[in-house]
């Protein structure tokens, strides 16, 4: 199948600082990639969903200027994390779709765990 | 909008039996049924997918089974190995692959040996 990969996997960073994180589709372009963010032992929250050349569309609740999100091209979406704090360490997991006829498949990136300290 | 509920959240089985996990869902427009298997600190990875065009889908020892009236899907997986042992998410969408999934809750599949 496809891949998608995510970059970093693991990142530990200071209260206040900024985390970027990549999300690739590897062998196929992707129009629209999706940010989720997971907690322990919880579902898949989605955060926003990223259009390839335009601004992304945040769920309710979700802070746009403190999670930036980029989709500067077809195969790659970045999620910033603007001056972390210890309540968003989690695990950001990306989502990309492979466009095959008229569904085409959602496929997951490997996630990347933030450690905010 | 969408709401899917997923049970149980825990299931522990015996090696060789078989596992059902089941979801609900609200919307009578959604139309794409997927299911992801998580293992542990990794991202979910597609198992098996429904579409609403019909009621049963299989893949070796995975069975998807839809019931659009009752809106309900469930999962089957037929004599388990301990290596089945993740966390399981059922997901809902309208429209095709790339419309916003709507997870369940998930549930943590134990396969004893």
């Amino acid at each position: 199948g496809a891949v998608v990969s995510q970059h970093p996997s693991r990142v530990i960073c200071k209260s206040g600082t900024s985390v970027k994180i990549e999300c690739r589709s590897l062998d196929f372009q992707a129009t629209t990639m999706f940010w989720y963010r997971q907690f322990p032992k919880q579902s898949l929250m989605l955060m926003a969903t990223s259009n390839e050349g335009s601004k992304a569309t945040y769920e309710q609740g979700v802070e746009k200027d403190k999670f930036l999100i980029n989709h500067a091209s077809l195969t790659l979406s970045t999620l910033t994390v603007t001056s972390a704090h210890p309540e968003d360490s989690s695990f950001y997991i990306c989502s990309a779709r492979a466009l095959q006829g008229e569904y085409g498949e959602l496929f997951f990136g490997e996630g990347s765990r933030l450690t905010v300290l | 909008g969408e709401n899917v509920e997923q049970h149980p959240s825990t299931l522990s089985v015996q090696e060789g039996d078989s596992a059902v996990i089941k979801c609900t869902y609200s919307d009578s427009a959604s139309n794409y049924f997927p299911w992801y298997k998580q293992e542990l600190g990794k991202g979910p990875q597609l198992i098996i997918d429904i579409r609403s065009n019909v009621g049963e889908k299989k893949d070796q020892r995975i069975a998807v089974t839809l019931n659009k009236t009752a809106k309900h899907f469930s999962l089957h997986i037929t004599e388990t190995q301990p290596e089945d042992s993740a966390v399981y998410f059922c997901a809902a969408s309208k429209g095709n692959a790339g419309n916003m999934l709507t997870f369940g809750g998930g549930t943590r599949l134990m396969v004893k040996p």
